[in-house]
């Protein structure tokens, strides 16, 4: 069965500077790989994927990810926060042989200090 | 346009209540998830739907949990003789076509279940 692990409960970090959310996953052939962002009180919203072909993959808000076959390993990444990107944060995995299931970490709280 | 929507937002329930969970997914859209997330957790899988049958629902926790989806549209979860531990946010996520694996997911903004 596929899993994923999202170590660290809270990241801080500075406005303005860099913002790393790690995610290492756990599946039994090829996975497709994906990170969400969740605010108070909403569903969560789809920031980017991993499916196939350059490992470095672009997203929503200035969001990035890099997927490390080596390392298991899919960490969210963007070169400057801002305050508004204080939110909980769920990497994700699928199975591409598998089945249809979605396996989320349990999270990471991301707060940004003005 | 039209996100997923999820009907009642909040829900209060006595022990051993029943409840209904209502889920309107994006219109089109061919596979329906549903997830259960506890508070400071992930979501957790519960059942998954492809138009109206009912492909895995190997997530459900027990046999007070049912799931349905008669006409490939909306889509109902209901929690028979409600426990404690059922008290969750309940998630409903669709996506476009039934190759899914691939696909991202649109969530709702979920039902908040309190069994008192």
């Amino acid at each position: 069965a596929q899993s994923v692990a999202q170590p660290e409960d809270q990241v801080n970090v500075a406005e303005g500077n860099p913002l790393t959310v790690k995610c290492t996953y756990s599946v039994s052939g090829n996975p497709y790989l994906f990170w969400y962002v969740q605010y108070p009180n909403r569903g969560l919203q789809f920031l980017l994927k991993y499916i196939t072909g350059d490992n470095l993959v672009k997203g929503s808000y200035g969001f990035e990810a890099e997927f490390n076959k080596s390392q298991t390993s899919f960490h969210l990444k963007k070169p400057s926060a801002l305050v508004s990107d204080s939110a909980l944060y769920f990497c994700a995995v699928r199975d591409k042989g598998g089945n249809n299931r979605l396996a989320f970490g349990k999270g990471n709280q991301v707060v940004v200090i003005p | 346009g039209a996100g997923v929507s999820q009907s009642p937002r909040y829900k209060v329930a006595k022990r051993g209540q029943d409840v209904a969970l209502r889920c309107d997914p994006i219109s089109g859209h061919v596979s329906l998830f549903w997830y259960q997330q506890a508070l400071g957790q992930g979501p957790e899988f519960l059942t998954y739907f492809q138009n109206e049958a009912q492909l895995d629902k190997s997530g459900l926790p027990s046999d007070r949990f049912f799931a349905e989806r008669p006409e490939g549209s909306v889509s109902t979860l209901k929690i028979q003789r409600t426990q404690q531990e059922d008290s969750a946010v309940y998630l409903c996520a669709s996506s476009l076509g039934s190759g899914t694996a691939n696909s991202p997911l649109h969530f709702g903004n979920g039902t908040r279940l309190t069994v008192t």
